[in-house]
């Protein structure tokens, strides 16, 4: 989506190594989302932040960690916790104003070296 | 059990035909439903907001069914570039998280 933007498009981690995945938005959108898509699977939630400095742990958010110092930025690290990192990562914002839904970036492959 | 659920298919349907796709849900307070779609290796795209008296765009009809606790999309008319997966989407409690189904994919066969 327009306004949203992921990067790197690709990413490779090697054993061991942290690596962190941007998002950044100007949509001026209150809540931003962090899911993991599987190859043939449903998105899974990992973090979701509603307003500055506040965030919440989605449905498997063990081996990741998020900050929201911005209302623009949620960056994700993948740290070597992680042990099965690959994936497809894909980030969304929405604002709060009525039912309005997500809106994606257009991800982020990680792959392990 | 799942928040939602769908048929993962393949529906595999000819040019010009009609399709439907049903999409269940587990919470009875849910209260927001869209259809997105995916293209392969993209993001899902927001394709229609479904309201309680169904709703038309185009070729695409939504509908919710609340006491039976699911949303149907309904394709008419299909083209080759519907060829893509369909993913429901429920929202509960504020509105602030989002349960997606895991899709279901069609092709649309010249």
């Amino acid at each position: 989506d327009g306004g949203i933007t992921q990067s790197p498009k690709y990413l490779f981690r090697k054993e061991g190594q942290n690596v962190t995945l941007s998002c950044e938005q100007n949509l001026n959108h209150d809540a931003m989302y962090w899911y993991r898509q599987d190859p043939g699977q449903g998105l899974r939630l990992i973090y979701y932040s509603q307003i500055v400095n506040d965030f919440q742990k989605g449905d498997i958010a063990e081996g990741y960690s998020v900050s929201r110092e911005k209302k623009e930025s949620f960056p994700l690290t993948v740290t070597s916790a992680q042990k099965n990192p690959t994936a497809f990562y894909l980030c969304a914002t929405r604002t709060f104003l009525g039912n309005q839904p997500q809106h994606f970036g257009d991800g982020t492959r990680l792959s392990i070296l | 059990r799942k928040e939602v659920e769908q048929d993962p298919g393949p529906f595999n349907v000819p040019e010009g035909a009609t399709v439907a796709f049903n999409c269940t849900y587990s919470n009875s307070a849910s209260q927001s439903f869209f259809w997105y779609r995916q293209d392969c290796r993209k993001e899902p795209k927001l394709l229609m907001s479904v309201y309680s008296s169904g709703n038309e765009d185009g070729r695409f009809t939504a509908q919710l069914n609340r006491a039976s606790q699911y949303i149907s999309l309904l394709i008419r008319d299909s083209k080759l570039s519907d060829s893509a997966t369909y993913l429901c989407v429920v929202t509960q409690n504020t509105g602030n998280q989002f349960y997606f189904g895991t899709g279901t994919s069609l092709t649309v066969i010249p």
